[in-house]
């Protein structure tokens, strides 16, 4: 049962525009949620989090999104910039659950000049 | 500062062999955590250590063990490799009050 969901395996946006990447959760008792970003034969980066007493956290170009009613938060990046095409990876920790993270599946964002 | 290491950054091993796998973590990060990542299955939690305990188990079989060291260091062994343990095995350290977990570039382990 994949409680972290990635439904859009790949996302194509025009260098400039904003890239939204959306993920959705199961489980109510996950308390903070992450946005990593990972290029071919390297480790996950991390890119921004937010806890679920908020519903927005902004750093620079990358924006977060929580929804806890609709259990959705989305990553806007705003303006796209070639460099950013890359897997983005969605994570969730629980409750009382120190630094266990589950992840979504991806989503390949490419953007075009 | 220097990120999280790994070694090695490859790996070829003949099925029922075993394997040992090395992380350092970022200078003050206590904690170190194992994620397996299969292009089937995605990223999945292995088990996390702080102060040489392990803290947090997932759902993966015996054969997957680890420990850490005084100095934060932590190793992964896998013993009885199957062909199913192919995968890019990843080591993430973090801040004693913190969640945000920093990857190294992994190992890449292939079981033929």
């Amino acid at each position: 049962d994949q409680q972290v969901k990635q439904n859009s395996p790949s996302l194509s946006v025009q260098e400039g525009r904003i890239s939204i990447l959306n993920c959705d959760y199961t489980n109510s008792m996950f308390d903070y949620f992450l946005w990593y970003k990972k290029y071919p034969a390297e480790g996950p980066t991390f890119l921004i989090s937010i806890s679920s007493i908020k519903d927005k956290n902004e750093d620079g170009r990358f924006t977060v999104f929580l929804n806890k009613s609709a259990k959705h938060l989305s990553l806007h990046i705003v303006p796209s910039q070639p460099g950013d095409s890359a897997v983005y990876f969605c994570a969730a920790k629980l409750s009382g659950s120190a630094r266990q993270l589950t992840f979504g599946s991806g989503t390949q964002l490419t953007v075009l000049p | 500062k220097a990120g999280v290491t790994q070694t090695p950054r490859y790996l070829i091993k003949t099925r029922g062999q075993q394997v040992t796998l090395s992380c350092s973590p970022i200078s003050g990060h206590r904690s170190v955590s194992w994620y397996q990542q299969t292009p089937g299955q995605g990223l999945q939690f292995l088990f996390e250590y702080f102060s040489e305990t392990q803290r947090n188990k997932g759902n993966f079989p015996g054969r997957f063990s680890g420990r850490q060291f005084s100095n934060s260091r932590s190793e992964m062994n896998v013993s009885t490799l199957e062909l199913g343990d192919s995968a890019l095995y990843l080591c993430a350290s973090s801040f004693t009050q913190g969640t945000e977990a920093f990857f190294g570039q992994g190992t890449r382990l292939t079981v033929v």
